[in-house]
């Protein structure tokens, strides 16, 4: 069955451009996170959406990220203003639910470089 | 706040020796542990989880964790290593309250060695 997917695979952009990151989760799942993968480093939480509202955005590094989502459906996750630092990995996940319980499915990831 | 270590972020062993992979959590309650492998270019897949009930948690690829609580730690076993184990494992606690988000360890990277 399909997974998450996530476009594009690698991104690489210059200092200042803005960028958007996709998400597909798995279809029916009402959740959806964004983490992000610094090289080296383990994952850090960015975002969470339930449907469509984002009742969680604490982990968003800077007000230059921001993230959105089409009802159970596509994400979208915008960086604007690129620096150095956002280059990372970026993953997305998706669950039934949001309880403690739910298995989390990630997608491969998008490889972004700010050169 | 919740946290994860995973200590040694490189751990190589032999075909066919035993592997453990070390997590240790910190968490106000009850937690939920996770661990996921992430293959090169590829996401990170379940391996394994504890929610409630027995401590020892059987997951795929004949690998198992076992959740003490007196020692906040959730370490991963296999006792025997193979050449696909090699990846990198990342150790998770999930949430307090809605939501789910988890928090992550550095990760380990294993290597087996021939």
């Amino acid at each position: 069955g399909a997974g998450v997917s996530q476009s594009p695979s690698n991104k690489v952009t210059e200092k200042g451009k803005d960028v958007e990151l996709r998400c597909d989760p798995i279809s029916g799942h009402t959740a959806l996170y964004w983490y992000r993968q610094r090289l080296g480093q383990g994952l850090e939480f960015l975002i969470y959406f339930q449907g469509n509202s984002a009742p969680d955005k604490s982990g968003l590094p800077s007000d230059r990220f921001s993230a959105e989502r089409t009802g159970e459906s596509v994400s979208t996750l915008t960086i604007q203003r690129t620096q150095q630092e956002d280059s990372a990995v970026y993953l997305c996940a998706s669950s039934l639910g949001s309880r403690s319980y739910n298995e989390q499915f990630f997608g491969p990831g998008t490889r972004l470089t700010v050169l | 706040a919740q946290s994860v270590t995973q200590l040694g972020s490189h751990v190589s062993v032999s075909e066919g020796a035993l592997v453990l992979l070390r997590c240790n959590y910190s968490s106000s309650v009850p937690p939920y542990l996770f661990w996921y492998v992430q293959y090169p270019n590829q996401g990170l897949q379940l391996l394994l989880k504890y929610t409630t009930g027995a401590t020892l948690v059987k997951g795929i690829n004949g690998f198992e964790a076992e959740f003490k609580k007196s020692e906040t730690s959730f370490h991963l076993t296999k006792p025997s290593a193979h050449m696909s184990d090699a990846a990198e494992y990342f150790c998770a606690v999930s949430g307090v309250g809605a939501g789910n988000m988890l928090t992550f360890g550095g990760g380990t990277r294993l290597m087996v060695k021939p």
